[in-house]
């Protein structure tokens, strides 16, 4: 079974500028899932989508970050503009029933 | 508000040693946790996990337990091996909810040869 695939890997950025992170997560899994994880904190949900709907975006900020799910497979998660604070990595996951959340390896973003 | 704590950032464990990751929570909603192994520049991956309704989990090496009186949960790994040094992080979720994971900010294990 392939896992959730995450692309880009890495990402360095200015202040102010945009970026796009995209997802596909493992197939059939109904629920995806964006987290960003801060240095030396653990992950922190961004929103959650049930096929292509959203379930919860209540910690997405929402002026600068923005994600979609349109065809309730590969999901791309957005920010504009970019702020120094938001360097972190950005994990992709997903889930099909039961507990067990299944994560991508993640993009580093780094905005300088 | 930190509804899941790990208090103790990182643990230094002899080879073949036992190593307890400790872990409290305290929204009372959560009724079932996981432990995630992360390793530099990947995901966290699934290692075990327990249901509010048991004490005990034991999965090869690696044992979790429960105490929802104390609100407290913990890893056990023995014997402990190099190749168990990673972060651990504890996370806890509410199945009458959206099913989302609540992570601890996570403990460095490192195991000397």
């Amino acid at each position: 079974e392939a896992g959730v695939a995450q692309s880009p890997r890495y990402k360095i950025i200015e202040k102010r500028q945009s970026v796009a992170f995209w997802c596909n997560p493992i197939s059939g899994h109904a629920t995806l899932y964006w987290y960003q994880q801060i240095l030396g904190q653990g992950p922190k949900l961004l929103i959650q989508f049930q096929n292509n709907g959203v379930v919860d975006d209540s910690q997405l900020p929402k002026d600068r970050f923005s994600a979609e799910r349109l065809k309730g497979v590969d999901s791309t998660l957005k920010i504009q503009p970019a702020k120094l604070e938001d360097s972190a990595v950005y994990l992709c996951a997903s889930r099909v029933g039961g507990t067990v959340v299944t994560f991508g390896s993640g993009t580093r973003l780094t905005v300088v | 508000d930190q509804q899941v704590k790990q208090n103790s950032p990182s643990l230094s464990v002899q080879e073949g040693r036992i190593s307890i990751l400790n872990c409290d929570y305290t929204n009372s909603m959560f009724d079932y946790f996981l432990w995630y192994k992360k390793y530099p520049a990947e995901g966290p991956t699934f290692l075990i996990s327990i249901s509010s309704i048991k004490d005990k989990n034991e999965d090869g090496r690696f044992t979790v337990f429960l105490n929802k009186s104390a609100k407290h949960l913990s890893l056990h790994i023995v014997p402990s091996q190099p190749g168990d040094s990673a972060v651990y992080f504890c996370a806890a979720g509410s199945s009458g909810s959206a099913r989302q994971l609540t992570f601890g900010s996570g403990t460095q294990l490192t195991v000397l040869p």
